[in-house]
């Protein structure tokens, strides 16, 4: 059974420095991993997909690693924004189109 | 992308009734599928929807407690059954449109059973 992980469960930073946030998954055969971001009370919000063949994906001042043999994806965030804080999820699946299993996720909270 | 709406967006409710939570997406879909997200937790997957056959429920979760229809490619209900106030969650529908890519998610309703 596939078991998805976030380390560390809040992260506190001041305005300006980088985010770096950890997914592992014991399963390393998935499709593809996507990264999600959860305001409070809200639904979630897609920021990036990365498919099992690739090794990063980059949108703006976010970019995603994946390391599918060692069951491991990061998510950076440069130069980090008070209008960062949010819950950061990562998800897996197993096949095209499929169900998600998803890890405890990040709080994060950006100081100004 | 996909545009899904869900219906209530919150409601509260009283022990031992039901609520039923609609999700209406823009565009035609093979698979829906429906997750809880308890107080301080992730999301948990609760059931898949296909158009024209049974859900698939995932273990822990029961047709009998959740019951989910799927009259067409756009349009799921799932249903919520005498209620406890364990169910106080939200409930989040999704899609895959294309069937792959990305997964999109509706806005959730935020249920609170007193």
């Amino acid at each position: 059974k596939q078991e998805v992980t976030q380390i560390p469960a809040a992260l506190s930073v001041p305005e300006g420095e980088n985010l770096v946030l950890n997914c592992s998954f014991t399963d390393s055969a998935i499709y593809n991993l996507q990264w999600f971001r959860q305001d409070p009370g809200k639904g979630l919000t897609s920021l990036l997909l990365i498919q099992s063949s690739q090794r990063e994906q980059t949108s703006g001042r976010l970019n995603a690693s994946l390391d599918k043999s060692s069951g491991r994806s990061t998510l950076y965030i440069a130069a980090s924004q008070p209008g960062d804080s949010a819950t950061y999820l990562c998800a897996v699946s197993k096949r095209a189109g499929n169900k998600l299993t998803f890890g405890g996720g990040t709080r994060v909270l950006v100081k100004p | 992308s996909a545009v899904i709406s869900q219906k209530p967006s919150r409601d509260i409710c009283q022990r031992g009734t039901s609520l039923t939570i609609q999700c209406q997406v823009d565009s035609q879909v093979t698979m829906m599928f429906w997750y809880r997200q308890q107080p301080g937790q992730s999301l948990t997957l609760i059931a898949t929807a296909n158009q024209g056959s049974e859900a698939t429920y995932e273990s822990g979760f029961v047709i009998d407690k959740f019951p989910i229809s799927r009259p067409n490619l756009t349009f799921s209900t799932l249903t919520v059954s005498n209620m406890s106030p364990e169910d106080s969650s939200i409930y989040l529908c999704s899609v895959v449109p294309g069937g792959v890519g990305e997964q999109f998610f509706g806005p959730g309703t935020r249920l609170t059973v007193l």
